[in-house]
This record gives C-alpha cells, structure tokens and sequence, in this order.
C-alpha cells in the first residue's frame, strides 16, 4: 500500500531564509507525487508535481521540490521564504487506482 | 469555470439527524472524491468515482453514502449523524486518464455533530 510521511510537524523559518519541509513516501511502482498547500479555512491548492525524469521540479510561488529515488524522499523548498507562505502543506502520492494518499500536513510559520 | 463548489460552508447537525453535502465540477472531471480531514491525520479517502454511475469506498467509508448520476455532481449523504463525524469535508476532482494529474479542490464545508 502506498504512504506518505510527514516527519515534522511543525517547522519554523525567518523570513528572507531558505525553507524546507519534507516528505518521503513509500510506493510500489513509479512514484506519482504532489504537494499542496491550505491557507486557513481554505481548500487545499496544488503546489506541483514530480514528472519522471526531473529530479527538481518547479511549482507555484517560487516552491520547488527535490525527488530523490534513492532516498525515497520529495522535499519541497523554498530558496527564500516569505511571512506569507506561512500555511499547512501536505505531501501526496497517486497510486493506481487512481486515489491520492495525503501525509499528516506540516505546518510552516514564517518569522517576520 | 467555477472549479469545484460545494455546500454549505457551514453545517451544525443534532446527532441521529441525516443531511447532504453538495459537490459540483464544471471542468468535465471523470474521477471525483470526498475526504474529510481531522487535526494531524491528514485528509482521509470517504468515497470516490471514476465516472459517472461508478463510486467505490475510501479508507473510511462507514456513516456516509455517495452516488454519481452525472459527471458534474457528486453528493455526500450522511444517514445518521454521529459526533464522531464532526470534521471538515473536502470533495475534489481530477481529469482523469493520467496518474500525474493533480487534484483541484472545493472550498469545503465545515461540520459540527452535537
């Protein structure tokens, strides 16, 4: 079965630093992965995703994510975090039969 | 394109009482599900549907019933509310076909059993 872990729940970053929040997923087959984000008392919004081949892929907002096979890992990042990305981001994996498997949700605060 | 729209926003239910949330996609989503989410666990599966007259159990399925009459509309009935089914409730929506096709989501709807 497919799952997606979380480890932290909570990171903290200042403003201006680099940020990252970490995912590592457990699939059998080719890895389908998501990141999303939920500002409160929203639905979530789709960040990006892992398209086979690109090792860092490029999202919305100037978020990134390093796919690491080896490592089992999708690390979203952020070369320079802003007050406003502070949110709860969620780790996601497809398998195929076509459901999503979300993580925990981490929750990211920005430090002005 | 509205996205995915759902109501009510809000929703404060009497235990034993039943009720619908409403779910709707304008995009022509073949798959569509219903999640609800609860503090640290995430957002867990209740139902979904691969098309229209097609729904099938999520990871928690007990307490809800579902139905797909048509690709724009995919309601979530509650038969007897509990408390433990106190939660907020996402549905969402993918085209379908691709695995690495992302989810778009509703705005949710936020429900209190007593």
């Amino acid at each position: 079965a497919q799952s997606v872990a979380q480890p932290e729940d909570q990171v903290n970053v200042a403003e201006g630093n680099p940020l990252t929040v970490k995912c590592t997923y457990s699939v059998s087959g080719n890895p389908y992965l998501f990141w999303y984000v939920q500002y409160p008392n929203r639905g979530l919004q789709f960040l990006l995703k892992y398209i086979t081949g690109d090792n860092l892929v490029k999202g919305s907002y100037g978020f990134e994510a390093e796919f690491n096979k080896s490592q089992t890992s999708f690390h979203l990042k952020k070369p320079s975090a802003l007050v406003s990305d502070s949110a709860l981001y969620f780790c996601a994996v497809r398998d195929y039969g076509q459901n999503f498997v979300f993580g925990p949700g981490t929750r990211l605060s920005v430090l002005p | 394109n509205a996205g995915v729209t759902q109501t009510p926003k809000f929703q404060v239910l009497k235990t034993g009482q039943s009720m619908t949330l409403q779910c709707a996609q304008d995009m022509n989503h073949e798959y569509m599900s219903w999640y609800r989410q609860d503090p640290g666990m995430g957002l867990r599966l209740i139902h979904y549907s691969v098309g229209a007259g097609i729904t099938d159990q999520g990871e928690v399925p007990n307490g809800y019933n579902v139905s797909r009459s048509t690709t724009e509309d995919f309601p979530l009935r509650l038969l007897s509310a509990a408390p433990s089914q106190t939660s907020v409730y996402f549905c969402a929506s993918t085209q379908g076909g691709r695995l690495n096709d992302e989810q778009f989501f509703g705005p949710g709807t936020r429900l209190t059993v007593l």
